[in-house]
């Protein structure tokens, strides 16, 4: 059965640092398009970060470097790295999974339930 | 950025009723578009990709059209089980965004 599991959320205080996993069953997370996909509470989706079944990875603006996506083989797990919380970080983190399209990365057909993060004194 | 510009961001309509939804892309786009939908508490669900392409298992009263800059996401026959938020996204350039979503209610 094809799954996407997250874990890792919690409560953090602001200025610190967690990590996010995604189990992966039934496909290898190595040999796909994987992504993280986060929703404040209340708000829209707001997408995050990307790896790409090469390795690259690209991230979106305003993260400004703080988080980190990458992956490991051997588990057929996704993770994301994120220091420097901030209140405005609060929100369910969705990993998923891209189909390929002409541009390279297409629509995210795999969710997993997400996990929720949230960052407060 | 892409900017999506989703519209209406809520409506009430009765079952039966024929729905539509649009997304504006602030720059061409081709058909790299998708919309989702998403129930509360639930992770979004892919319902189409490819501006108009069902994604395998989706009901075919969902369907979705358009190219460019102006796509359009129609429900025909409303169902109780349609309740949810739906939003687009684009994929043709990063950073991927999505719209502001729409929010679908029985009258």
């Amino acid at each position: 059965e094809v799954q996407l599991v997250e874990t890792g959320g919690g409560l953090i205080q602001p200025g610190g640092s967690l990590r996010l996993s995604c189990a992966v069953s039934g496909f290898t997370v190595s040999s796909n398009y994987m992504s993280w996909v986060r929703q404040a509470p209340g708000k829209g989706l707001e997408w995050v970060s990307v790896i790409y079944s090469g390795g690259n990875t690209k991230y979106a603006e305003f993260l400004k470097g703080r988080f980190t996506i990458s992956r490991d083989y051997s588990k057929n797990t996704l993770y994301l790295q994120m220091n420097s919380l901030r209140a405005e970080d609060t929100a369910v983190y969705y990993c998923a999974r891209a189909l390929e399209a002409a541009t390279g990365i297409g629509a995210f057909d795999i969710w997993g339930r997400g996990t929720m993060v949230t960052v407060s004194s | 950025d892409i900017q999506m510009t989703q519209s209406p961001s809520s409506l009430s309509a009765s079952v039966g009723d024929r729905v539509t939804i649009t997304c504006q892309a602030s720059q061409d786009i081709t058909n790299y578009l998708d919309w989702y939908q998403q129930k509360p508490g639930k992770a979004p669900k892919l319902l189409i990709y490819d501006a108009s392409t069902l994604e395998t298992g989706v009901p075919s009263r969902f369907s979705g059209s358009g190219s460019g800059t102006d796509f359009t996401f129609t429900i025909n026959s409303l169902q109780p089980e349609d309740i949810a938020t739906y939003y687009c996204q684009q994929y043709g350039n990063l950073p991927f965004t999505f719209g502001g979503g729409t929010k679908v209610e029985i009258k």
